[in-house]
């Protein structure tokens, strides 16, 4: 069964900084997906970004990009000048090519320092 | 553009109870699923569905049953409600398999 693993229950960033969050996955697949939410706290599950593995360049959303090494098995997050917004619990999600559902990480604890 | 509603989005139950958490979407999305996330803890799927009439279990199912019976609706029902179901349940919604999720707003449930 697939795994993914969040080093980091908890991290701090200074605001406008840059901060990056770790995101470790276990498959014998080729080919699947992987996904970064955002949880604030009124618990809302939102989309960061999504990358798919056959695709080598990184995803990019503005502030958010990834840096995907698929043969680490490595997808870490970084947020570039972070904003008080941006403190959140953050969630890293796998999911097979064929498999009709997410695995979800542990979470990391994102605060932000004014 | 309501998305994924989950109603109620508190509720607190007695051991025993039986409830049924309520969750639609109006996207036309075939897949749907039920998480629950416990304090200070990642999400654990409890139960899924590709499409009308079709559901699976997931990781953690007992205590839990769900149906299926159109696109829109996929309710969560507990039955003999127990502390260790305490936890906020997340319903979420999907297009297609490479996709990721649109999740409702949560419903916080605890049970005294």
């Amino acid at each position: 069964a697939q795994t993914v693993t969040q080093s980091q229950p908890e991290m701090s960033v200074q605001e406008a900084e840059t901060v990056t969050l770790s995101c470790t996955y276990d498959t014998s697949e080729s080919d699947y997906y992987l996904f970064w939410y955002k949880q604030p706290p009124s618990r809302q599950m939102i989309l960061v970004i999504r990358q798919e593995a056959y695709k080598q360049q990184n995803a990019t959303e503005n502030r958010f990009s990834v840096n995907f090494q698929k043969a680490a098995k490595s997808f870490s997050l970084k947020i570039s000048d972070s904003q008080l917004g941006d403190a959140a619990m953050y969630f890293c999600a796998y999911r097979q090519e064929y498999g009709n559902k997410l695995v979800f990480g542990a979470g990391t604890i994102l605060r932000v320092k004014s | 553009n309501a998305g994924v509603t989950q109603t109620p989005k508190f509720r607190i139950l007695k051991i025993g109870q039986s409830m049924t958490l309520q969750c639609a979407q109006d996207m036309n999305h075939n897949y749907m699923y039920w998480y629950r996330q416990d304090p200070g803890m990642g999400l654990k799927l409890i139960y899924y569905s590709v499409g009308a009439g079709i559901t699976d279990k997931g990781e953690v199912p007992n205590g839990y049953n769900v149906s299926r019976s159109t696109t829109e609706d996929f309710p969560l029902r507990l039955e003999l409600a127990a502390p260790s179901q305490t936890s906020v349940y997340f319903c979420a919604s999907s297009p297609r398999r490479d996709y990721g999720y649109t999740f409702g707003s949560g419903t916080r449930l605890t049970v005294v």
